[in-house]
């Protein structure tokens, strides 16, 4: 399946380090998600783009950046994370945001904050 | 609000064993409902989805019937193998949301 790639595949990093996690979907979508999977918690939204505006932000602490400079293409920019902040970052898209519409999972990045 | 639950894990079944994993929802619109599974160091990729009342969604040998009457949407498959051992999740879509229940982790043993 390479409808939605993330790179990189697995993150190790400081607290004091700035990192970039990329997402690229080639599904010719119009919506752009970030979640983020930690063990036995429900996937949790951070961010939704729709024609590369933001439409959601669910709380998510500044330490949080997203980009979203094109429909293709997502960015979660991180810096001075915490050790919790270590987890599974999926990535989604759909063509729209409409209720029947499908989300397609990238691979996800597996972050581990020391 | 809207929500999705269902049923705690892990679950462990011998191959060719009947599984159900039951799943409920609330939500105040009609939201679509879908199943998806995640292999170990893989992302959720989608099993099924029905959108409206009675639709029965159906892929490779699994199925699920929105119940709009029990607020449910209950994963089924008749026999099941070792390749289906992966973790399920139900969801629900209102559109501008997404929910997700807290995943069901099955184990297929020979």
């Amino acid at each position: 399946e390479t409808g939605v790639t993330q790179t990189p595949r697995h993150l190790v990093m400081g607290m004091t380090n700035k990192k970039s996690l990329k997402c690229e979907q080639h599904l010719g979508h119009n919506a752009m998600y970030w979640y983020k999977q930690s063990a036995k918690k429900p996937l949790e939204l951070m961010f939704v783009y729709n024609f590369k505006e933001q439409t959601e932000n669910n709380s998510v602490p500044s330490r949080f950046s997203p980009e979203c400079p094109n429909s293709s293409h997502l960015f979660l920019h991180l810096h001075t994370l915490q050790p919790e902040d270590s987890a599974l970052y999926l990535c989604a898209s759909s063509q729209d945001q409409t209720r029947g519409d499908t989300q397609y999972f990238g691979p996800g990045t597996r972050l581990t904050v020391l | 609000g809207d929500s999705v639950t269902q049923m705690e894990g892990p679950v462990t079944l011998s191959e060719e064993a009947f599984l159900t994993i039951n799943c409920t929802y609330t939500a105040t619109g009609y939201p679509s409902l879908f199943w998806y599974v995640q292999y170990p160091g893989e992302g959720l990729q989608l099993l099924l989805k029905a959108t409206k009342a009675d639709d029965k969604g159906s892929n490779k040998g699994f199925e699920a019937t929105y119940r709009k009457e029990t607020t449910s949407f209950h994963l089924e498959k008749g026999s099941v193998q070792v390749s289906d051992s992966a973790v399920y999740f139900c969801a629900l879509s209102t559109g501008n949301q997404f929910y997700f229940g807290t995943g069901t982790s099955l184990t297929v043993i020979p």
